[in-house]
């Protein structure tokens, strides 16, 4: 069975930095592109960030590129977001997503498996 | 950009219900098109992929169709475990933009 679990979640001042996690189960994880996708209280789902299997190739949303970056460690199967510069429109639980693909690209983007999510709040 | 819209925004129905939600894409996406369903506290679940694929161990309930710029989510019979929040997606290449949702309740 596929598990995907962040962690990391926290209050956090606007200008500061967090890093998130997400630990994967149940499948290759190399083998597989993720993503970062996440959603403000009240509001929709917002993709984030997206690496590719082997963590070569990244690819961020204009509304955090500068700020956040996506890593992984395919030897501890984790996905990582750091989010510098946070500001108060940051606030939103975020999940970390399985694609069906490896590479970004034409094909990437079915979101075959989520987690539950982790919260930060950036206060102002 | 391409820009997604959902109608409705919000539904109520009754448990078996036919219930339609639509989803319509800016320019023509052809059939890059997903299907979420969203509850509190629950990890989002895929339900349709590629406009109109039944995502492994989804009820047969539910499916998808449609091509270009429209597209449909069709819940054949309402459930009470239906109540959700439900996200169309487009994809293509580097672009992952998401609809605003449409929240589904019980009348």
């Amino acid at each position: 069975e596929v598990q995907l679990l962040e962690s990391g979640g926290d209050l956090v001042q606007s200008g500061g930095s967090l890093r998130v996690s997400c630990v994967a189960s149940g499948f290759t994880f190399s083998s597989h592109a993720m993503s970062w996708i996440r959603q403000a209280p009240g509001k929709g789902l917002e993709w984030v960030s997206s690496i590719n299997g082997y963590g070569e190739s990244t690819y961020s949303a204009d509304s955090v590129r500068g700020r956040f970056t996506v890593s992984r460690d395919n030897s501890k199967n984790t996905l990582y977001l750091q989010m510098n510069w946070l500001r108060a429109e940051d606030t939103a639980i975020y999940y970390c997503a399985k694609d069906r693909a490896f590479r970004l690209g034409p094909g990437a983007g079915i979101f075959e498996s989520w987690g539950q999510g982790t919260l930060v709040t950036v206060s102002s | 950009d391409i820009q997604m819209t959902q109608s409705p925004s919000s539904l109520s129905a009754s448990i078996g219900d036919r219930v339609t939600i639509t989803c319509q894409a800016s320019e023509d996406i052809t059939n890059s098109l997903n299907w979420y369903q969203l509850k509190p506290g629950k990890a989002p679940r895929l339900l349709i992929y590629g406009a109109s694929n039944l995502e492994s161990g989804v009820p047969s309930r539910f499916s998808g169709s449609g091509s270009g710029t429209d597209f449909t989510l069709t819940i054949s019979s309402l459930q009470p475990e239906d109540i959700s929040t439900y996200f169309c997606q487009h994809y293509d290449d580097l672009a992952f933009t998401f609809g605003p949702g449409t929240k589904l309740d019980i009348k």
